[in-house]
């Protein structure tokens, strides 16, 4: 099976700041990398598709890149309303998930 | 749109059975080229997915949980639905069904809290 891993587990920072996550799987996983955002009580939401696609409605402050095995995920102006945990999902085989990023603000 | 909403007992008894329905509505479930998903979190924990259905009726399950899943599909009903075996409390969560759309999870329920405990 493909591991997925994130870092941070959790981040704090302030409105305005730039805020990277990354993610990375065990194995070439090519493009098939997702990317939701899940706030409390609520199912997640996909953000990022194919490891760098914006999902239709998604604000543009968020954005993917990478291929392969190394992913990362930014928040270019973090907002207050972006507070959430944050997970990677490939899906090259059956679809795991990363163990997730909490973001807060500072 | 569609939409999908989880339904079953909100509490189970241990080595009991946890049984769930997913109900679709917006649209067909054996229309299109989807996996019909269920995916789980315990409380504070992250999303664990447990397996899918084709259209077509083949299934896919995650390793872990093989051997206690089944998945299946009732099109006259547009449900889906997910069977746990043998639970314990290690299997408290909130179980969400999903349209995969070739890895895309795009559409959740909104969730069903399943306790385990006598």
């Amino acid at each position: 099976d493909i591991q997925m891993t994130q870092s941070p587990s959790s981040l704090s920072a302030s409105v305005g700041d730039r805020v990277t996550i990354t993610c990375q799987a065990s194995q070439d996983i090519s493009n098939y990398l997702n990317w939701y955002q899940q706030k409390p009580g609520k199912a997640p939401k996909l953000l990022i598709y194919d490891a760098s696609n914006l999902e239709t409605g998604v604000p543009s402050r968020f954005s993917g890149s990478g291929s392969g095995t190394d992913f990362t995920f930014t928040i270019s102006s973090l907002q207050p309303e972006d507070i959430a945990t944050y997970y990677c999902q490939q899906y090259d085989n059956l679809p795991y998930f990363g163990p997730g990023t909490k973001v807060d603000i500072k | 749109q569609v939409q999908l909403q989880e339904s079953g007992p909100g509490l189970v008894k241990p080595s009991q059975t946890l049984s769930l329905t997913c109900t679709v509505s917006g649209g067909s479930i054996s229309s299109g080229s989807y996996y019909w998903s269920w995916i789980r979190q315990p409380a504070g924990k992250g999303l664990e997915w447990i397996g899918r259905i084709y259209t077509s009726g083949s299934t896919n399950y995650n390793p872990s949980l093989k051997s206690r899943v089944t998945i299946s599909v009732d099109t006259s009903k547009n449900q889906f639905s997910l069977k746990l075996s043998s639970v314990t409390a290690a299997d408290t969560a909130v179980y969400y069904c999903a349209r995969d759309s070739s890895g895309w999870l795009i559409h959740w329920g909104q969730g069903t809290l399943v306790t385990v405990s006598s």
